[in-house]
């Protein structure tokens, strides 16, 4: 069964400190993994997809990582704006239908 | 370019009442989703479409059913509304390499 895991579920961060979120997977054959930003009261909004082990995706304050198992979403010396929810998910066999973590709820404090 | 579109914002039925959420997406993609959010549960696959006239289950139908007459529109609905159905319900649509476009959500109470 393919799975999708995030962790910590919540991070909470003074501005200026960086740190890594967490998306461990386990899907047969990956098509692609996806990061999302969720605000509250909203839906997801699309940040990267990564496709192979090694591959790296920068936006801004955030670069998305690939490996074989996992995914990590650093974020580099965060402001409060980058308060969000952060969401990962892979394709479900190989389908179009998505997958996704629970997210991890970040928080950054002024 | 509104994206997808989703409609009511918010709504409270009571138990046993039915409703129709609409979706609509003007980017001409041929894949559609319905998702629903929990507190704990992460967002959850009900219902999807791969093109016009088409549906197929997800991981938890129970409940609801769905309509795709035309490409533009996906609609959600539930006819005997249950508590266990309160929740945020997303819709989405597919973009190659892109993933998913969700719209804002309509947050359903039932009481």
């Amino acid at each position: 069964e393919d799975q999708v895991t995030q962790s910590p579920e919540a991070l909470r961060l003074q501005e200026g400190e960086s740190s890594s979120l967490n998306c461990s997977y386990t899907v047969s054959g990956l098509r692609g993994l996806f990061w999302y930003r969720q605000d509250p009261g909203k839906g997801p909004e699309f940040l990267f997809t990564l496709y192979s082990a090694g591959e790296e995706k920068e936006k801004e304050r955030l670069k998305a990582t690939l490996t074989k198992k996992e995914s990590f979403l650093h974020i580099t010396a965060p402001k409060p704006e980058d308060s969000a929810t952060y969401l990962c998910a892979v394709p479900q066999g190989g389908s179009e239908k998505l997958v996704f973590g629970k997210g991890t709820k970040l928080t950054v404090n002024p | 370019n509104a994206g997808v579109t989703q409609t009511p914002k918010f709504r409270v039925l009571k138990t046993g009442q039915s409703m129709t959420l609409l979706c609509a997406q003007d980017m001409n993609h041929e894949y559609m989703y319905w998702y629903r959010q929990d507190p704990g549960m992460g967002l959850r696959l009900i219902h999807y479409s791969v093109g016009e006239g088409t549906t197929a289950k997800g991981e938890v139908p129970d409940g609801y059913n769905v309509s795709r007459l035309k490409k533009q529109n996906f609609l959600l609905g539930l006819e005997s509304a249950a508590p266990s159905q309160t929740s945020v319900y997303f819709c989405a649509s597919w973009f190659p390499n892109y993933g998913y476009t969700f719209g804002s959500g309509t947050r359903l109470t039932v009481v």
